[in-house]
């Protein structure tokens, strides 16, 4: 059965600094995994998709990495601001169409 | 724009009466899926679709029903609400089964 982990559950930084954040899987039979943004009280905003083929994608201040092998995805952020202080989740994306998302990791970004 | 759309935004109902959360998508996608979120065990799906009239369950279906008749609206359904029920309801929809999801802004349904 899938499972999905993400460390650290928690973390605060200073504003400026890169951050990385590690996610998890323990079955490599996936179509993509992707990453999430979630604002207290609110939906999720999608971040970065990343296909089983690639290995990497990138929007702006933010990278995703795929390792399908090793089981391990890392979202990079570069020079952290206040406004990126959320919840991130991962999520995979299994054979047969089941979403199976980390339990997240909170990020507090101060000024 | 381009979104996904659930009612109620906010509901507080009795134990046993049946209700429904309804989503609707605007973006001609395929696959629809429903989510609940609770506390320190994360986001779990409760059913899926790729398309209409196929669904299948996902992690934690029991006590719920899901109708796909249209694209565009995938119904969730609480035949006889239980206070376990008492959670944050998500609606997602992606197009193809490796497309990116998109989410609604979520249902905070409590059962007493």
């Amino acid at each position: 059965k899938q499972e999905v982990t993400q460390i650290p559950a928690a973390l605060s930084v200073p504003e400026g600094e890169n951050l990385v954040l590690n996610c998890s899987f323990t079955d490599s039979a996936i179509y993509n995994l992707q990453w999430f943004r979630q604002d207290p009280g609110k939906g999720l905003t999608s971040l970065l998709l990343i296909q089983s083929s690639q290995r990497e994608q990138t929007s702006g201040r933010l990278n995703a990495s795929l390792d399908k092998s090793s089981g391990r995805s890392t979202l990079y952020i570069a020079a952290s601001q206040p406004g990126d202080s959320a919840t991130y989740l991962c999520a995979v994306n299994t054979f047969g169409g089941k979403l199976i998302f980390g339990q997240g990791t909170e990020l507090s970004v101060k000024p | 724009e381009a979104q996904v759309t659930q009612n109620p935004r906010y509901l507080i109902t009795v134990t046993g009466k049946k209700l429904t959360v309804t989503c609707s998508q605007n973006m001609n996608h395929e696959y629809m899926s429903w989510y609940r979120q609770d506390p320190g065990l994360g986001l779990r799906q409760i059913y899926y679709s790729m398309n209409v009239e196929v669904t299948d369950k996902g992690d934690v279906p029991e006590g719920y029903k899901v109708s796909r008749k249209e694209k565009r609206n995938f119904p969730l359904i609480l035949e006889s609400p239980s206070p376990n029920q008492t959670s944050l309801y998500f609606c997602a929809s992606n197009q193809g089964i490796t497309g990116e999801l998109f989410f609604g802004e979520g249902s905070r349904l409590t059962v007493l």
